[in-house]
């Protein structure tokens, strides 16, 4: 059984569209993250939420809206695609967020391209 | 702002060598964690360390945290064709978020 996955895997698509990516985990997890990978392989987080409340939202545009219907799921929804918005997107979900010593567990990613 | 800085970037051996590759920092870290990407998928958790001087081991892999807490290396023996990867070191900043370094891509040729 997958523990963490992500849909689609991949995404073209245009610049100035709309585009959601799903994410679900079935561990059981209180807290969810986004992150943005870079084509550096440098990896980034955007939002963390702990049941269903969102706890970290780094410096991200706001055309990036994260939604979490309930503590399986964490969806990212982004607005008006830029051709810098190309990058793979990886969800995770650890246990809790206390303080750094939980193992954060990775989904398979999703790569988006936009043209 | 906390920075984790690894290096090398990219390392290209033969089967059998030892390597070590090194991250660090001039902020202290409260934990520090290392993460193998493989190609397609997601990065999946080797190993956290929490104390100053701690060293772990998990099999041929040796790592261990500077006795500052500002560094930590990856020491892997006799390295083997399924080591290859991208290496991550990830620290817990400050703000209780994880700050990834910008990893190590390992390629071990047999």
């Amino acid at each position: 059984d997958t523990a963490v996955s992500q849909t689609p895997k991949y995404l073209v698509t245009q610049m100035g569209n709309d585009k959601s990516i799903k994410c679900e985990q079935n561990l059981g997890h209180d807290t969810m993250y986004w992150y943005k990978q870079d084509s550096k392989k440098f990896l980034k987080i955007m939002f963390s939420y702990n049941n269903k409340e969102l706890i970290i939202n780094e410096t991200v545009p706001n055309r990036f809206s994260p939604k979490s219907p309930d503590k399986a799921h964490l969806n990212l929804h982004i607005n008006s695609l830029e051709l810098g918005d190309s990058a793979v997107y990886f969800c995770a979900s650890s246990q809790s967020m206390s303080g750094g010593t939980e193992t954060q567990y990775f989904g398979p990613g999703t790569r988006l391209l936009v043209l | 702002t906390q920075l984790l800085e690894q290096s090398p970037q990219f390392l290209s051996i033969q089967e059998g060598e030892n390597l070590t590759v090194y991250c660090n920092s001039s902020s202290v870290f409260s934990s520090l964690q290392w993460y193998r990407q493989e190609p397609g998928e997601g990065p999946v958790l080797l190993v956290t360390v929490v104390t100053g001087g701690e060293v772990k081991k998990l099999k041929r892999l040796t790592f261990q945290f500077g006795d500052a807490r500002k560094d930590s290396s990856l020491h892997i023996t006799a390295a083997q064709p399924g080591d290859t990867g991208l290496y991550l070191c990830a620290g817990t900043g400050n703000t209780g978020k994880l700050i990834f370094g910008q990893g190590t891509t390992l390629q071990v040729k047999p």
